[in-house]
């Protein structure tokens, strides 16, 4: 199946500090990505929508200023976490969806582990 | 709005038992697709199967098969013959209308072998 990577996959910062977190397809296009928040046996929660080349669609509730997201090209997604706070600690995972495949080829990264101090 | 609930917040079975991991959906869109993901301790969603609203048959992907009840709006997934490696916590989810892939994940299923 298609690879999604994400990078890092660990990140420790300061409180009030910014962190982008990278999401890429490897070996497919994708216009379309999607960035989710899973805090500590809870389920994934969707944050918002990428798309490529316009704005992200954010879920109600997700603070668009907080959580800045850039889907600047066709394999690329950024997240970025913006003057962060211990309370944004969390795994946060995003998909992308290989538009070539039928309805379930949506593939997941590794996740990235967020721990703010 | 769609919803997705697992019932099951931990199960324990014995080695090389099926196991049935429960999911019951609501949604009023009559097209919908339903997925299975494994999430092991190191965090990577895992897809094992998929089923669409339309779909026939129950699908079935090497040990994992998709007990689909559409008039129940249930859709269990059943491991046949469970391994030490089937441990791990086990999402069901759902996407209505294909050109929106957003999926609502249930609260999940702690699935424990034991040998």
């Amino acid at each position: 199946g298609a690879v999604v990577s994400q990078h890092p996959s660990w990140v420790i910062c300061k409180s009030g500090t910014s962190v982008k977190i990278e999401c890429r397809s490897l070996d497919f296009q994708a216009t379309t990505m999607f960035w989710y928040r899973q805090f500590p046996k809870q389920s994934l929660m969707l944050m918002a929508t990428s798309n490529e080349g316009s704005k992200a669609t954010y879920e109600q509730g997700v603070e668009k200023d907080k959580f800045l997201i850039n889907h600047a090209s066709l394999t690329l997604s950024t997240l970025t976490v913006t003057s962060a706070h211990p309370e944004d600690s969390s795994f946060y995972i995003c998909s992308a969806r290989d538009e070539r495949g039928g309805p379930k080829t949506q593939y997941f990264g590794p996740g990235t582990r967020l721990l703010v101090l | 709005a769609q919803k997705i609930t697992q019932t099951q917040p931990g199960m324990f079975v014995q080695e090389k038992e099926a196991v049935t991991l429960d999911c019951t959906y609501d949604t009023s869109d009559p097209s919908y697709g339903l997925f299975w993901y494994k999430q092991p301790s190191s965090g990577e969603m895992i897809f094992l199967i998929y089923q669409g609203s339309y779909d026939q048959q129950n699908a079935t992907e090497g040990r994992y098969s998709l007990n689909f009840q559409k008039a129940r709006k249930s859709a269990n997934l059943v491991i046949s013959a469970s391994q030490l490696g089937d441990s791990a916590m086990y999402f069901c989810a759902m996407r209505v209308s294909f050109g929106n892939e957003k999926l609502t994940f249930g609260t999940g299923t702690r699935l424990t072998i034991i040998p």
